[in-house]
């Protein structure tokens, strides 16, 4: 089984619609949550963490964690085609000395217009 | 002032070389990290430093050697370089010892190898 398993893509939306992005984790250590995205060409960049279950929110992005079900979502309100990138997610185990920081191998979404 | 710098951003070179990338940033992290993402663009770790030390050295051909001569500079030396050693590299950064600070990693814009 695979650390991290994230939703195969691609994943198309229109513009405007909310975009789903999944991910499941095999650690039941992890604590901390984090989201990057990557535009094509460019590096990944940080957009979202989250350490807690439940929702956090930020603008149009909100991130959903339960560590439960060990899974962690990411939920894009009013996609724009800006927002068409891959997305990868990144758990992290609370016992790592400085973080072997391991990505699923992302879900790229395309926003339509 | 770039945080996290990398050179070259394009690397060509024939099979059989030798080649470094090296790495550098400003931001005064603890820990710095090799990843490798090939064409599919998977994003595969390779090593880690923590103030100058290996913590993570992951299942990645000898012929790669990491090298960081003081927390703030990773380099990355390729031996006998093979086909399937094209891909972006990118190096990163973070505050290590944090568990909510480590993991938060900031990466430089990669170094794309091609090796012919």
């Amino acid at each position: 089984q695979k650390e991290v398993e994230q939703n195969s893509g691609p994943l198309s939306v229109p513009e405007g619609a909310i975009a789903s992005l999944n991910c499941t984790y095999s650690d039941r250590g992890s604590q901390s949550f984090f989201w990057y995205r990557q535009y094509s060409g460019k590096s990944p960049e940080l957009i979202m963490s989250i350490y807690s279950n439940g929702d956090k929110e930020d603008g149009r992005f909100t991130a959903q964690l339960n560590k439960a079900s060990q899974y962690v979502s990411l939920l894009i309100r009013d996609s724009q085609p800006s927002d068409s990138a891959t997305y990868l997610c990144a758990p992290r185990p609370f016992n790592t000395n400085a973080g072997k920081s391991t990505f699923g191998d992302g879900t790229t979404l395309t926003v339509k217009p | 002032d770039t945080a996290v710098s990398q050179t070259p951003k394009y690397l060509v070179t024939q099979m059989g070389n030798d080649k470094s990338i090296k790495c550098e940033q400003n931001l005064g992290h603890d820990t710095m990290y090799w990843y490798k993402q090939d064409s599919k663009k998977f994003l595969k770790i390779m090593f880690s430093y923590n103030n100058k030390e290996l913590i993570i050295n992951e299942t990645v051909p000898n012929r790669f050697s990491p090298k960081s001569p003081d927390k703030a500079h990773l380099n990355l030396h390729i031996n006998s370089l093979e086909l399937g050693d094209s891909a972006v590299y990118f190096c990163a950064s973070s505050q290590g010892r944090s568990p909510s600070g480590a993991n938060v990693l900031t990466f430089g814009a990669g170094s794309r190898l091609t090796v012919l």
